[in-house]
């Protein structure tokens, strides 16, 4: 399969943990977004990386969360003293290198339930 | 700021018939791109269709259609013959265009029944 892959899909944790999650995005993609989706709504974007750099944060990405992405190949998505209110679908995904129109491919996400 | 709204939260279908989805959004912005995508429970997003702002002509991809309405800025997607198949969340995107290749704005979703 040479999708975009995450790991772990569901992480149940309690208040106050540190969590990390992984997104390996498709191979050839230099981009690679992260974004959050709670129960009912659409995704909202996080953060955004072009090759090893990240390259825009949203509002929403507050100093507890931190993403990187090293190598410029996977990423990982750390939040630290985790709330109740960090509870939905972390959803990555990826796109190429191209002009005009990229189609972002995303992966099947990691539901988090903080406790 | 851009807003994509979807105004229908539930729609519902019977197999082989016909429904359109509404999307409206707003932007300064005259240089865009639009997207239709799909995200089946408990499965992953995938794109449906996708329109280009400068592109007067709307979008088309197997049974699916968009209406491509840029100067009331409304993006519709129609299924024809729809399937059960088709029953999923729908969502509407919105991203800027030129080089940025940023990130995508999305409304709140159609959740779209389809019965047999």
């Amino acid at each position: 399969d040479t999708g975009v892959s995450q790991d772990p899909r569901h992480k149940i944790t309690k208040r106050g943990q540190n969590v990390t999650f992984r997104c390996d995005p498709i191979s050839e993609h230099n981009r690679l977004y992260w974004y959050r989706q709670t129960l009912g709504q659409g995704p909202e974007f996080l953060t955004y990386f072009q090759n090893e750099a990240q390259l825009e944060k949203s509002r929403l990405l507050s100093d507890r969360f931190s993403a990187e992405r090293p190598k410029g190949s996977f990423s990982t998505l750390e939040i630290q003293r985790t709330e109740q209110g960090d509870s939905a679908m972390y959803l990555c995904a990826s796109s190429g290198e191209s002009r005009g129109l990229s189609e972002q491919f995303f992966g099947p996400g990691t539901r988090l339930t903080v406790l | 700021a851009q807003t994509v709204t979807q105004s229908q939260p539930e729609m519902s279908v019977q197999e082989a018939e016909t429904v359109t989805l509404s999307c409206t959004y707003d932007t300064s912005e005259s240089d865009y791109y639009l997207f239709w995508y799909k995200q089946p429970p408990s499965r992953q997003m995938i794109l449906v269709i996708r329109q280009e702002a400068y592109k007067q002509q709307n979008a088309t991809e197997n049974r699916f259609s968009v209406n491509f309405q840029k100067a009331a800025k409304s993006f519709s997607l129609k299924i024809s013959d729809s399937q059960l198949g088709d029953a999923a969340m729908y969502f509407c995107a919105y991203r800027r265009g030129g080089g940025s290749q940023g990130n995508l704005i999305f409304g709140k979703g159609t959740k779209l029944s389809v019965k047999p």
